[in-house]
């Protein structure tokens, strides 16, 4: 299995551009989420899904779109990246089923994006 | 709302030496806990989780972690760290039910540099 799959795992803008970055799982797990990992900060929760067609807002929500139409795919939208946007997303995802499942998140190995 | 303190932010030990990495949290009922490790350049690893039962959890790698509830604290232990120990720490906590169930929220992380 491949886990969880991130792509691309580095990218380059300029303020104003839009992108998508994917996230892909394979272990039919129905919980996905996205964080972004900023210095000192740790990781905040920007967007998460508790299955297809449903998503929800996390901590930093602002500047990114999210869309869940199949159980292995969470795409994250930027429509107009920022400076602020500078940072390393990480894809995760979740079985979230029964006491030893819930809430164990296996991470993807990370997006570095850039914004100039 | 949840949170994790961690309080260091860069502990540095020689190798062979025991380490403690603290960890403390705020959450109204029982929570799961979480310690991940991120090596450079790397995404998350978990290292062990605590949901019930025992308060002395094992993890991989000869890591352990202790919850007490009377202090809020889960903190993560080694009796003797090797050099490939060296990297990032995150302790995480997440609700015990529920639709918040899937959201876990990460402290700051701790840098665990490791001296020869």
């Amino acid at each position: 299995n491949a886990g969880v799959t991130q792509t691309p795992k580095f990218q380059v803008l300029k303020t104003g551009q839009s992108m998508t970055l994917q996230c892909a799982q394979d272990m039919n797990h129905e919980y996905m989420s996205w964080y972004r990992q900023d210095p000192g900060m740790g990781l905040r929760l920007i967007h998460y899904s508790v299955g297809a067609g449903i998503t929800d807002q996390g901590e930093v929500p602002n500047g990114y779109n999210v869309s869940r139409s199949t159980t292995e795919d969470f795409p994250l939208r930027l429509l107009s990246a920022a400076p602020s946007q500078t940072s390393v997303y990480f894809c995760a995802s979740s079985s979230g089923q029964g006491s030893s499942g819930a809430n164990v998140l296996t991470f993807g190995a990370g997006s570095r994006l850039t914004v100039l | 709302a949840q949170s994790v303190t961690q309080p260091d932010i860069h502990i540095t030990v020689s190798e062979g030496a025991s380490l403690e990495l603290r960890c403390n949290y705020s959450y109204g009922a029982t929570p799961y806990l979480f310690w991940y490790v991120q090596s450079p350049g790397q995404g998350l690893q978990l290292l062990l989780k605590y949901f019930s039962g025992d308060t002395l959890v094992q993890g991989i790698k000869g890591f352990e972690a202790e919850f007490k509830r009377s202090q809020s604290s889960f903190n993560l232990r080694k009796p003797s760290v090797h050099w490939s120990d060296a990297a990032e720490y995150f302790c995480a906590v997440g609700a015990g039910s529920g639709g918040s169930n899937y959201k876990l929220t990460f402290g700051k992380g701790t840098l665990l540099t490791v001296n020869p």
